[in-house]
């Protein structure tokens, strides 16, 4: 079955890197992506990465793919207060639906 | 400029008393998503349109239901909501096969 898994709390000072962390199963995913949300509010995408690259990176967001693994992760550089958040993590379905299988989320907590 | 629009923000009903909400997009997508995302949960498709075509997940309550009058909206139907029901309710659009895009949401509360 579809299971994406996620680190639950990562708590990073400002300025430093953040790495969060996400195992996915489908192998069939064509797209994964990174998406943003702050409290009460609606899903940001940050970034995405399509199945065949290893690397994205954008200004200072860096996704690393590891297929063999099933490993997905999204660096954060020079972490800043705004970046307090949960980060999801998601799968696109291998099928016609182009479904989204979320990961459980991480909280980041930016320490000042 | 907003790009998808969910509305209200914020919707409370009582036990029972069916509720709509409402989304629409200025993008021009052909697919519409339906999430609904319980406290400190990852959001859970509930449906999707493509074009007219609906497609429900097998999971999804028949309790929920929707309605999509046009491309540009798309409206989903709670004919009577168990205190269970309450979480926020997120509106998505993507042209098929590219990322989907957001809504910020519905909060839904049920007393």
């Amino acid at each position: 079955g579809e299971d994406v898994e996620q680190s639950l709390f990562l708590s990073v000072r400002e300025g430093d890197s953040s790495v969060i962390n996400c195992t996915y199963t489908d192998s069939s995913s064509t797209y994964l992506y990174w998406y943003k949300q702050e409290p009460g509010a609606g899903l940001q995408l940050l970034t995405y990465i399509f199945s065949n690259m290893d690397m994205k990176q954008d200004q200072r967001l860096t996704v690393l793919l590891n297929k063999k693994d099933k490993h997905l992760s999204l660096r954060i550089a020079d972490t800043q207060t705004g970046d307090s958040a949960i980060y999801f993590c998601a799968e696109m379905d291998g099928g016609a639906t182009n479904k989204l299988i979320f990961g459980t989320g991480t909280l980041l907590a930016v320490q000042p | 400029d907003a790009m998808v629009i969910q509305n209200p923000r914020y919707q409370v009903t009582q036990f029972g008393k069916p509720v709509t909400l409402s989304c629409s997009q200025t993008l021009n997508h052909n697919v519409m998503y339906w999430y609904q995302q319980k406290s400190s949960q990852a959001p859970k498709l509930l449906f999707h349109y493509y074009d007219k075509d609906f497609n429900n997940e097998a999971d999804t309550p028949d309790n929920f239901q929707s309605r999509r009058p046009n491309t540009s909206f798309c409206f989903l139907d709670i004919r009577s909501p168990g205190l269970g029901d309450a979480a926020m309710y997120l509106c998505a659009t993507s042209a098929l096969g590219n990322e989907q895009f957001f809504g910020p949401g519905t909060r839904l509360t049920v007393l």
